[in-house]
């Protein structure tokens, strides 16, 4: 069973800047859910993404975009980069719909720093 | 808005001792999760509690939960170094569309010595 990878690891973007973060699912899985962990903090909901559409967010402003696929990966788009965005960026996928307990398991992580 | 809370935020216990942390949240909630996070890692699933009274036990680690209460706890017996990490309790709550994300409390970070 392979489970949530996330890519890149690490990466560095200026302030305005556009970035971009990927995730593959847990194999058998069929929704992701993206988190921001600040320094110290603990993980806040972003958005989550079922059947390729938007399917919850939590309060964070539009220009934090997502897509899935059909196979279930997912991307992160933040647009007009800004300091405060620097976070460790999870992503989380889980199985719905399936009768089970929903777990949600959690990838590596992104670590972005905004200069 | 849901709010998670989570008490103490910073322990630092001797070996061998057992403690306890404690997760409390402000409406009803359809699942509570423990997570555990190594620094510069992670989240690491531990347990999913999912009605009042449910317990779950792995190892040194028990939880439980009480609904009624919106209390859930986190009970460390005779604690080892390699327990050292932050736990997180998390709650869930289904929105009319789906599933919402989870609310994470700030996090215990937990600090075993010898």
């Amino acid at each position: 069973e392979t489970g949530v990878t996330q890519s890149p690891t690490h990466l560095i973007k200026t302030r305005g800047q556009q970035v971009t973060l990927r995730c593959s699912s847990q194999s058998g899985h069929n929704t992701v859910s993206w988190y921001q962990q600040a320094l110290g903090q603990g993980p806040q909901f972003i958005f989550q993404y079922y059947r390729e559409e938007e399917n919850g967010r939590g309060n964070f402003p539009p220009r934090f975009s997502g897509l899935q696929f059909p196979n279930y990966s997912s991307e992160l788009n933040v647009n007009a980069l800004e300091l405060d965005d620097s976070a460790l960026y999870l992503c989380a996928s889980s199985l719905v719909g399936g009768g089970l307990t929903d777990t949600q398991y959690f990838g590596p992580g992104t670590r972005l720093t905004v200069l | 808005e849901l709010k998670v809370e989570q008490n103490p935020l910073f322990l630092s216990m001797q070996e061998g001792k057992n403690y306890t942390i404690y997760c409390n949240y402000s409406t009803t909630s359809d699942r509570l999760y423990w997570y555990r996070q190594d620094p510069g890692k992670s989240l690491e699933s531990l347990f999913v509690l999912l009605s009042n009274g449910a317990v779950k036990q792995e190892g040194r680690l028990m939880a439980s939960l009480d609904t009624k209460a919106r209390l859930s706890t986190l009970h460390i017996t005779a604690a080892v170094h390699d327990l050292s990490a932050t736990y997180f309790c998390a709650v869930l709550m289904y929105s009319g569309g789906g599933a919402d994300g989870l609310t994470f409390g700030k996090g215990t970070h937990l600090i075993i010595q010898p």
